[in-house]
Formats: structure tokens, C-alpha cells, sequence
């Protein structure tokens, strides 16, 4: 069985600072890792994903992550905020390629704010 | 680019009244999955369908059944819906890619 932890139901940062965004992880086989992200009243869009190629993804919006294996933890990261990239952020993982037999384990989520 | 298409974006019913909500996938995939959100408990899986006329139980299928006649269609189904069943329901499908899911817009149900 798989399981994310995001530590931080909201987290605060000011208009070009540094995002980073915790997500670690459990799963008893080699993971597949996600970042979503959702506007308001929208669904979810996929910012990257990690599926044991580089360990470092870059993904859409200058957002990237790295997959540590010895820390469990799939962070997400940009060097500097936009005001356009308050939202809320999802990380997942599978066990499976292809959405697996039984889809994604989500995070409960982290709502970003962008102090001007 | 893959469309998963929900057919209804808001929604308000009464308790006990029967509600569907349908969604629709262009990705020829079989798998397709209903979830359901809440603040401060991310998505959760309802069902899910791998194949038309199959499915299979998620994390909390209680209150809920599913319908998949066709395979481009995925009907999510409260028979007597309830006041705790007020969330927000997203339908996903798999695309070509590798492991990730695509999702629909979602549909707002707010029960009184």
C-alpha cells in the first residue's frame, strides 16, 4: 500500500521568494511520483512527475522536484514565487504505470499563498 | 490532448433525491476512476472501472455506485443523497503517458 504525506496545509511566501512545497512518501515497491496542481473551481493539472528515470524532474510554471530515495520525500520547489501560482498542490503516488489498477494516492493537499 | 469531460459543474439537490453525475473520457482507455474531494482530506477514491460492465470499490464506496456501459462513459450514482455527500467529485482517466491521470473539471454537489 502506498502514502503521501504533505507537511503544511498552508504555507506562505512572498512574491519572488523561494516555494518549496514537502512531500514524502510510503510504498512498499519502487514509486511513481506526481505533483498536481488546482486553481480555484478548476480540476487538477499535472505540474511533473518522477518515474525512475532523473531524479531531478522539471516540470510546467519553472516548478521542479527531486525524487530522494534514502528520505522518502518528493519535494517541490521554485526559485521564485509568482503571484499567479497561488493554488492548491496535490502530490500522488502509484505503484503502477498507466494510472495502475487502482489510480493514485493523494496527499491531502497544500494551499499556497502569495503575500504581494 | 486528452478531455475528460463532466457533464455538470454545480449541482444542488435535495436529501434523498437520486443524482448522477457522468463523465466522459476521449482517451479510449479502459480505466477510469471517481474521486471525491474535501478541504483538509485530498481526493479520495469512490470507484473505479477497468473495463465496460467492471468495477471495483475504492477507499469509501459507501453511499455511492457506478455505472460503465460504454467505455468512454463513467456514471457516478447517489441513490438517496445526504448532506455529508456535499463535495466537490472529480472523474480522471489514465492517459498514454506513464502513470499519471487527467482529469475533469469537476462537479460541485451541494446537498440540503
Amino acid at each position: 500500500a502506498q502514502s503521501v504525506t504533505q507537511l503544511g496545509s498552508h504555507v506562505s511566501v512572498s512574491e519572488g521568494a523561494l516555494v518549496l512545497l514537502r512531500c514524502n512518501y510510503s510504498s512498499s515497491v519502487p514509486p511513481y511520483l506526481f505533483w498536481y496542481v488546482q486553481y480555484p473551481n478548476q480540476g487538477l493539472q499535472l505540474l511533473l512527475k518522477y518515474t525512475s528515470a532523473a531524479t531531478l524532474v522539471k516540470g510546467i510554471n519553472g516548478f521542479e522536484a527531486e525524487f530522494k530515495k534514502s528520505e522518502t520525500s518528493f519535494h517541490l520547489t521554485k526559485p521564485s514565487a509568482h503571484m499567479r501560482d497561488a493554488a492548491e498542490y496535490f502530490c500522488a503516488v502509484s505503484a503502477y504505470s498507466g494510472g495502475g489498477a487502482d489510480g493514485l494516492t493523494f496527499g491531502k493537499g497544500t494551499h499556497l499563498i502569495i503575500q504581494p | 490532448d486528452v478531455k475528460v469531460t463532466q457533464s455538470s459543474r454545480y449541482l444542488v439537490k435535495r436529501t434523498g433525491e437520486k443524482v448522477f453525475l457522468e463523465c466522459v473520457q476521449d482517451m479510449d482507455h479502459e480505466n477510469m476512476f471517481w474521486y471525491r474531494q474535501d478541504p483538509g482530506l485530498g481526493l479520495r477514491l469512490i470507484y473505479f472501472s477497468y473495463d465496460v460492465k467492471m468495477k471495483e470499490k475504492g477507499d469509501i464506496p459507501e453511499g455511492y455506485s457506478v455505472s460503465r456501459e460504454k467505455k468512454e462513459r463513467f456514471s457516478l450514482i447517489l441513490e438517496s443523497a445526504s448532506t455529508n455527500q456535499t463535495s466537490m467529485y472529480l472523474c480522471a482517466t489514465p492517459g498514454k503517458g506513464e502513470g499519471e491521470l487527467f482529469f475533469g473539471e469537476g462537479s460541485r454537489l451541494t446537498v440540503l
